[in-house]
């Protein structure tokens, strides 16, 4: 299982950070998706730290022992989402999903 | 660009069963794990199960296990998910996408996504 916080709140501009727990994590190649109302998931972030090519540089990701984070640094109105850690563990994991308010 | 085109959702009763489709373009199918991830009305999102390249292999989540069946037709470019004694709980939006791998890195993400078909289970 992998855990996220279900909301966060941040401020134009500012930095917000999502976490995600899970055992050995470090060790599973983690992933974040991006996933606005509507719309289906985009992914955002692979193997804990790499952007998909189109992916702004404000959004970045690590991974340490048992947490990886996703990291949007001047957050805009237009992150406003949610987000997803994702992990590969021989099946594909979820984490239930932190929805990222811009107030 | 890499198209997925999912279909075959709709209103089932429980205990039924429905087959799902996904046509892929722009790419070469059989190069790539395929997969199906879920989402609960106003829940999170759920993988399903995958498929191998060559359908050597699947898996699948515990709660489709026995009644969900995932397979592919690389000469149609296409992905399939048999799903059966369905169930209100079984109600989501029903997605396709495409696993990525490096056989140097691993896992790359689930990289390109359709649009989703909506299955409803009810009486």
């Amino acid at each position: 299982d992998l855990t996220q916080p279900p909301s966060v709140s941040v401020s134009p501009g500012q930095t917000a950070t999502i976490t995600c727990s899970g055992d050995k994590l470090v060790y599973k190649n983690s992933c974040w998706y991006q996933q606005k109302p509507g719309h289906s998931p985009v992914l955002i972030i692979y193997q804990d730290t790499k952007r998909p090519s189109g992916i702004p540089e404000r959004f970045s990701g690590s991974n340490s022992g048992n947490t990886a984070t996703l990291t949007i640094s001047g957050t805009q109105a237009v992150d406003e989402a949610d987000y997803y850690c994702q992990a590969w563990d021989n099946i594909v994991v979820f984490g239930g999903g932190t929805k990222l308010t811009v107030l | 660009q890499v198209q997925l085109e999912e279909s075959g959702g709709g209103l089932v009763k429980p205990g039924g069963s429905l087959r799902l489709s996904c046509l892929a373009s722009g790419f070469t199918f059989s190069d790539y794990y395929m997969t199906w991830v879920r989402q609960a009305p106003g829940k999170g999102l759920e993988w399903i199960s995958y498929i191998s390249r060559r359908s050597t292999y699947a898996n699948y989540a515990d709660s489709v296990r026995g009644r969900f069946t995932i397979s592919r037709d690389n000469a149609k470019n296409s992905l399939y998910l048999q799903m059966n004694s369905l169930g209100a709980e079984d109600t989501a939006v029903y997605y396709c996408a495409r696993e990525a791998f490096n056989d140097m890195s691993g896992y790359l993400g689930t990289d390109h996504w359709g649009q989703g078909t909506l299955v409803t289970v009810s009486s």
